[in-house]
């Protein structure tokens, strides 16, 4: 099966903290994806990446950056964080195509306050 | 731009009922692929479906059951006797296609949330 992991389930940080969230897939996918999820307002993608140390904006960037040193982990980094990203975090991961489904994490509840 | 509506924001039904959960979307491709997710209270989205443009064939599998009608640009979910367990957000998402080679989005609608009461 699948596997797409989260470090954490649940996280606490103060405003202004540096905060990662790291995401494991373990099916060779050469995509891979961070999304928020907030009420009302669906999935919203923060940024991709379609290969190692490849990464591309998605639509709400502003406020986070990525890494992908390795195939199978792609890291969600908060500079500073703030309250406003307060969240759901998803990660998702996928075989390169338009036909290909994502397969996804079970996500981080992150709190800042 | 493409976008996916999912207009119905909330929808509670009892136990048993037929449930359709509708999906609209907007694009000017050719060639996409529309998809339903389903995310339970424990939060990991689980994929239900894919369909093709090309393919407006209706699909049955088990209780569940998807209409797409391409002169509509609707994707529509239909659970049959639904049960408590199908309590989840749904979310109907296209496929976008990247402009580097390898990379393509999905774009979600904003889900809808069943709830089966018993």
């Amino acid at each position: 099966d699948v596997k797409v992991t989260q470090s954490s389930r649940y996280l606490v940080k103060r405003t202004g903290e540096k905060v990662f969230l790291e995401c494991v897939q373990d099916m060779d996918h050469e995509n891979m994806f961070w999304y928020r999820q907030d009420p009302g307002l669906g999935l919203r993608l923060i940024y991709f990446s379609y290969d190692v140390k490849m990464k591309e904006k998605g639509d709400i960037p502003e406020g986070y950056s990525v890494s992908r040193e390795k195939k199978e982990r792609f890291s969600l980094i908060l500079e500073s964080a703030s309250t406003n990203q307060t969240s759901m975090y998803l990660c998702a991961s996928s075989f390169p195509g338009q036909y290909n489904e994502q397969f996804f994490g079970p996500g981080t509840r992150l709190t800042v306050l | 731009a493409q976008k996916v509506t999912q207009a119905q924001t909330e929808i509670s039904v009892v136990e048993k009922e037929d449930v359709t959960l509708d999906c609209v979307y907007e694009t000017r491709d050719t060639t996409y692929y529309l998809f339903w997710y389903k995310q339970p209270p424990s939060g990991e989205l689980v994929f239900l479906i894919r369909r093709n443009s090309f393919d407006e064939q209706n699909e049955i599998s088990g209780r569940y059951s998807w209409n797409f009608q391409k002169s509509t640009s609707s994707f529509n979910f239909t659970i049959t006797a639904s049960q408590v367990v199908d309590s989840a957000v749904y979310f109907c998402a296209l496929s976008e296609g990247g402009t580097q080679g390898g990379s393509e989005k999905l774009v979600f609608g904003k889900g809808t949330k069943l709830t089966v009461n018993p």
